[in-house]
């Protein structure tokens, strides 16, 4: 089955500064690369996602960006603001009825 | 409109008694996944239902743990005997699943948080 790894698991930042969260997935047939945001006692909630057809997504602040042959795939949040503190998952699926594999979780504090 | 919901939002309950776990999902939604969670951790996939079968049930880490999922909609996580170790937040997660890769979404709920004493 698929297998996601997710580094680092904790980054401090100060405020102002990037971040950049890496993720590496097994099997080439994933296609579907979703990240979530998971704030303190709330349930994960999708801020961005990629397809394997694209190599780069971008929403304000947010990117993502994919390399299928090295099968990994990075987010990347600019100017961070001490409100994207929380954990962000990885996760990969390549079937649109198959489950989602998550990462471990990278949790994120931005330094005022 | 209304998110996925889940119950009870906390279950506090003692070694060896079984607890049922409800998720009510997004109406039309047709996927439904439950995952587990402990402290600190990443999300363990349980199991996942399109409508009402469960194509994948190999994260059930036991045979106490058990699901269902009638008319589509609700879902039951049942743990038996219960045991320490079963202390944790269950996820509850539902998505359109409708065939289009855009609509893969997973909408999850808050959460129930299990303490087993």
């Amino acid at each position: 089955g698929e297998n996601v790894e997710q580094h680092p698991s904790t980054l401090s930042v100060q405020e102002g500064d990037s971040a950049v969260i890496k993720c590496t997935y097994s099997d080439s047939a994933s296609n579907y690369f979703p990240w979530y945001k998971q704030e303190l006692g709330k349930g994960p909630q999708l801020i961005i996602d990629i397809r394997s057809n694209v190599g780069e997504k971008k929403d304000q602040r947010i990117a993502v960006t994919l390399n299928k042959t090295a099968k990994h795939f990075s987010l990347h949040i600019t100017e961070t603001q001490p409100e994207d503190s929380a954990v962000y998952f990885c996760a990969a699926t390549y079937r649109w009825y198959q489950k989602v594999t998550f990462g471990i979780g990278t949790k994120l504090q931005v330094i005022p | 409109g209304a998110g996925v919901s889940q119950s009870p939002s906390n279950k506090v309950t003692e070694k060896g008694k079984d607890v049922e776990l409800r998720c009510d999902p997004i109406s039309g939604h047709t996927a439904l996944y439950w995952y587990r969670q402990s402290l600190g951790q990443g999300l363990e996939f349980l199991i996942y239902f399109q409508g009402n079968s469960a194509p994948d049930k190999s994260g059930l880490p036991s045979d106490r743990f058990s699901a269902e999922r009638t008319g589509g909609s609700v879902s039951t996580l049942t743990i038996q005997r219960t045991q320490q170790e079963d202390s944790a937040v269950y996820l509850c997660a539902s998505s359109l699943a409708n065939g289009r890769m855009e609509h893969n979404e997973q909408f999850f709920g808050p959460g129930t948080r299990l303490t087993v004493l």
